[in-house]
């Protein structure tokens, strides 16, 4: 069965500090990959996503995503956190072939401290 | 504004009762999803429709039920044979049923059952 795997349920940070959230994917054919952001208050919106071409993708906010075929994985990157990125993270996959199925990992909470 | 509009934001319910989330959409979405989010799992599918009159079940669609006689509508009950109810119920849409687009999401339900 398909899955995704988020390593961090919860992470906090300082300022300025970089992030990395990881995602790891289960699914052996071409996938399409996704990172949604949940701020407080507010509903899921797309960060950025991953078709096809370029590995690494640019997203909303100063967010990138590097999708690594051979490790499954697709993770979130900022080089400087802001307290305005406090939010819950959700990584979600589907199949390129697929029949409206999105699969969203268990999701990661950042706690960016000011 | 174009968007999604989920009603009630807050719902409680007595055990036996079956219930009905309304999902309205103005963005003349073809695929309409609804999605379960409880702490520490993510987002589970529920059902999805790609187009009108048709809709399939998602990963944990037991004790719930559907319909999509409308582009526009997509409203969710939850059946007193669902074991577990209490929890935020998440409508979303997307332009069309194979993921090659973003999805759009409502603010969410929130039912509690009593």
């Amino acid at each position: 069965a398909q899955s995704v795997s988020q390593h961090n349920h919860h992470v906090i940070l300082s300022e300025a500090a970089s992030l990395e959230l990881g995602c790891n994917y289960s699914y052996g054919g071409t996938v399409n990959l996704f990172w949604y952001v949940q701020y407080p208050g507010q509903h899921l919106q797309l960060l950025l996503k991953y078709f096809s071409g370029d590995p690494l993708v640019k997203g909303i906010k100063g967010f990138e995503a590097e999708f690594i075929k051979s490790k499954f994985s697709f993770n979130l990157r900022k080089p400087s956190v802001q307290w305005s990125d406090t939010a819950e993270y959700f990584c979600a996959v589907s199949p390129s072939s697929n029949t409206g199925k999105l699969i969203f990992g268990q999701g990661t909470t950042l706690q960016v401290k000011p | 504004d174009g968007g999604i509009t989920q009603s009630p934001k807050y719902l409680f319910r007595k055990e036996g009762q079956n219930v009905t989330l309304s999902c309205e959409q103005n963005l003349n979405h073809d695929a309409m999803y609804w999605y379960r989010q409880d702490p520490g799992q993510g987002l589970r599918l529920i059902y999805y429709s790609q187009i009108v009159n048709d809709f399939q079940k998602g990963d944990i669609a037991e004790g719930y039920s559907v319909s999509r006689e409308k582009k526009e509508s997509f409203p969710l009950t939850v059946t007193s044979a669902q074991k577990n109810p209490t929890a935020f119920y998440l409508c979303a849409s997307s332009k069309t049923g194979g993921h090659t687009g973003e999805l759009f999401f409502g603010e969410g339900s929130r039912l509690t059952v009593l």
